[in-house]
């Protein structure tokens, strides 16, 4: 059980264009969202967190604008890279908690998505 | 600020044993979660702590002391599929995850 799926697992995408990913809880309701990136050889950075049906929150840093997550239903969340740059290349990965699921506050993780933006 | 202390890289031999040690210093405390990550994956779930003292399961165990904010996760009967990333990540007050760099870990035959 808890699982999380991330679709595409990887994806080039040329200099100014965008990229939807989509993370999906598949055998339990998402309560919350968040989605990392993480560049070769350092941590994983929180971009946002989001709450079905509400507004993401996101981190310090990072281009609400830029970076758009939609957490329309319980079981899905999606990232859009808008105006996508080289500097955007980097693996993202989603997570999901589900309430009473797990450990307390337990996230699950996606396979993640390695974006290439040439 | 919030702070996770890990040694970057370590090295053991195949069949040994590894302690990966780790301090942290975070706004309020919830829990410390153990993850590994193997490269170009995504982080899975090993262990959680919450309470002070070492929780075993199988070749892993995790130790928590709260009052030295100070954890370390040991590795036992070392295999080669146990070369990853091994990462330390607490929950603050806010029950988020706070993530160091990790310690990468290299087993040698």
């Amino acid at each position: 059980g808890a699982v999380v799926s991330q679709h595409p697992s990887r994806v080039i995408c040329k200099s100014g264009t965008s990229v939807k990913i989509e993370c999906r809880s598949l055998d339990f309701q998402a309560t919350t969202m968040f989605w990392y990136r993480q560049f070769p050889k350092q941590s994983l950075m929180l971009m946002a967190t989001s709450n079905e049906g509400s507004k993401a929150t996101y981190e310090q840093g990072v281009e609400k604008d830029k970076f758009l997550i939609n957490h329309a239903s319980l079981t899905l969340s999606t990232l859009t890279v808008t105006s996508a740059h080289p500097e955007d290349s980097s693996f993202y990965i989603c997570s999901a908690r589900g309430a009473g699921r797990g450990k307390p506050y337990e996230q699950y993780f996606g396979p993640g998505t390695r974006l290439t933006v040439t | 600020g919030q702070n996770i202390d890990q040694p970057t890289e370590m090295t053991a031999t195949e069949g040994a044993i590894v302690q990966i040690n780790c301090t942290y210093q975070t706004s309020g405390f919830n829990g410390l979660f153990w993850y590994q990550q193997h490269a170009g994956e995504a982080p899975t779930f090993l262990s959680y702590n919450v309470l002070d003292g070492l929780e075993e399961k199988g070749r892993f165990s995790s130790f928590l002391s709260r009052s030295k904010g100070y954890s370390y996760l040991l590795l036992k009967e070392l295999q080669m599929k146990d070369s990853a990333s091994y990462l330390c990540a607490p929950l603050d007050s806010n029950y988020q995850l706070i993530w160091g760099a990790g310690t990468k870990l290299i087993i040698k035959p």
